[in-house]
């Protein structure tokens, strides 16, 4: 078992341009959340899938953010038209089918917008 | 709103000693509370879950306390070594994710 694995692990961009994350869980597992994890603070929720389903998505989501999981296996979450104040880390995780409270997290994704 | 405070914001302890790290939560209606330590560019690890209807929770020299009524969480670590370093965030269970508390950064001194 390879864990969660999230590709890249650092990405610097110029503000305006547009970035893609993947994240690939952990084989078999149903559940998929996306966090993000500013300086100082802990993880905030963006969003969750279950297979493919989008099921539920913070507030924090702005329009410029957009999350996938076409066939319930890895997930990619698109930041459109990026802002100094997305710098942050991004962080995945997944959890087993029947066991939702397990949640294996990813080594993140880093991103710096200059 | 769930909110999730933890005190104190940075800790730094000579090895061996015993530590108490504590955790509040706003609303008591939560469905389980975990403890998850973090090491610098790394994932988090989970450490502890604690349900709803359990008070307590042990793994080798970790403690999790779990009082709802008070909205509060303790995670105690015996004989402290420097490999426990590292930040230690508490989350509580808020529907279907996470809400998770801006951490507790330990140090242990050797």
């Amino acid at each position: 078992d390879t864990g969660v694995s999230q590709d890249p692990r650092h990405k610097i961009t110029k503000r305006g341009q547009n970035v893609t994350f993947r994240c690939d869980p952990i084989s078999e597992h149903n559940r998929l959340y996306w966090y993000r994890q500013t300086l100082g603070q802990g993880p905030e929720f963006l969003t969750y899938f279950q297979n493919e389903a989008q099921l539920e998505k913070s507030r924090l989501l702005s329009d410029r953010f957009s999350a996938e999981r076409p066939k319930g296996s890895f997930s990619t979450l698109e930041i459109q038209r990026t802002e100094q104040g997305d710098s942050a880390m991004y962080l995945c995780a997944s959890s087993p089918p029947g066991h939702p409270y397990e949640q294996y997290f990813g080594p993140g994704t880093r991103l710096t917008v200059t | 709103k769930q909110e999730v405070t933890q005190i104190p914001a940075a800790l730094s302890v000579p090895e061996g000693e015993n530590l108490v790290l504590n955790c509040s939560f706003t609303d008591s209606a939560i469905y389980n509370l975990q403890w998850f330590r973090q090491d610098p560019g790394k994932g988090l690890t989970s450490l502890l879950l604690i349900q709803s209807s359990q008070r307590e929770q042990t793994s080798g020299r970790l403690n999790a306390s779990l009082d709802k009524s008070s909205g509060r969480s303790t995670l105690y670590i015996a004989a402290s070594q420097p490999g426990d370093s590292a930040t230690y965030l508490c989350a509580v269970w808020d529907g279907n994710k996470l809400v998770f508390g801006a951490g507790t950064i330990l140090r242990v001194k050797s």
